[in-house]
């Protein structure tokens, strides 16, 4: 059963910090991962798509790293802004139905 | 090119009652799913539906909850006899198969509340 993980679980930064979250997954076999900000009490937008046959993603300030060998992803956040404060959460689809596992996201702070 | 549209944003409802919640995918998009966030808790799958027919629906309580895509119309997720433990957002996601991706765009959720 895929498990997804994301640690921290909070991270309070200052402004213009570069900073990294951190994914998990316990099965490799993935079709694809992807990164989302949820605001509060908000949708979410979606952030990265990384497929299994990729190693990175990267848009404008953000770069998404995945090693399906190790079960880990990583988003990078280059020159962090206030307007970066929000729940980052990572899912990743297995790919039988397309269904996403969601890890319990990091709320971030950035502190202006 | 509008984005995922869900309705009602908040729903109250007393125990008993029943509740639709209704999903417009984006345009071109035939793949629905239905993701539920209880308070303080991550998201959870709970159904993948194509146009009329239900892919997936292993993330589904086995009884009360109900989803349906159909040919016209919006998706809509059906809740009977609500309890004050389904109160939580519901979001709705499509997706376009294309041959190399399937990325899912969510709406802004419903929040339903059970008083």
């Amino acid at each position: 059963k895929q498990e997804v993980t994301q640690i921290p679980a909070a991270l309070s930064v200052p402004e213009g910090e570069n900073l990294v979250l951190n994914c998990s997954f316990t099965d490799s076999a993935i079709y694809n991962l992807q990164w989302f900000r949820q605001d509060p009490g908000k949708g979410l937008t979606s952030l990265l798509l990384i497929q299994s046959s990729q190693r990175e993603q990267t848009s404008g300030r953000l770069n998404a790293s995945l090693d399906k060998s190790s079960g880990r992803s990583t988003l990078y956040i280059a020159a962090s802004q206030p307007g970066d404060s929000a729940t980052y959460l990572c899912a990743v689809n297995s790919g039988a139905t397309n269904k996403l596992i969601f890890g319990t996201g990091t709320l971030l702070a950035v502190q202006p | 090119n509008a984005g995922v549209m869900q309705n009602p944003r908040h729903l109250v409802r007393r125990r008993g009652q029943e509740a639709r919640l209704r999903c417009s995918p984006m345009k071109g998009h035939s793949h629905v799913y239905w993701y539920r966030q209880l308070p303080e808790e991550g998201l959870k799958f709970m159904v993948y539906l194509q146009k009329e027919n239900i892919i997936d629906e292993s993330g589904m309580p086995k009884e009360r909850f109900s989803a349906e895509f159909p040919k016209e119309g919006p998706s809509i997720l059906r809740i009977q006899q609500v309890v004050r433990g389904d109160s939580a957002a519901y979001f709705c996601a499509s997706s376009r198969r294309t041959s190399n991706s399937y990325e899912q765009y969510f709406g802004p959720g419903t929040r339903l509340t059970v008083t």
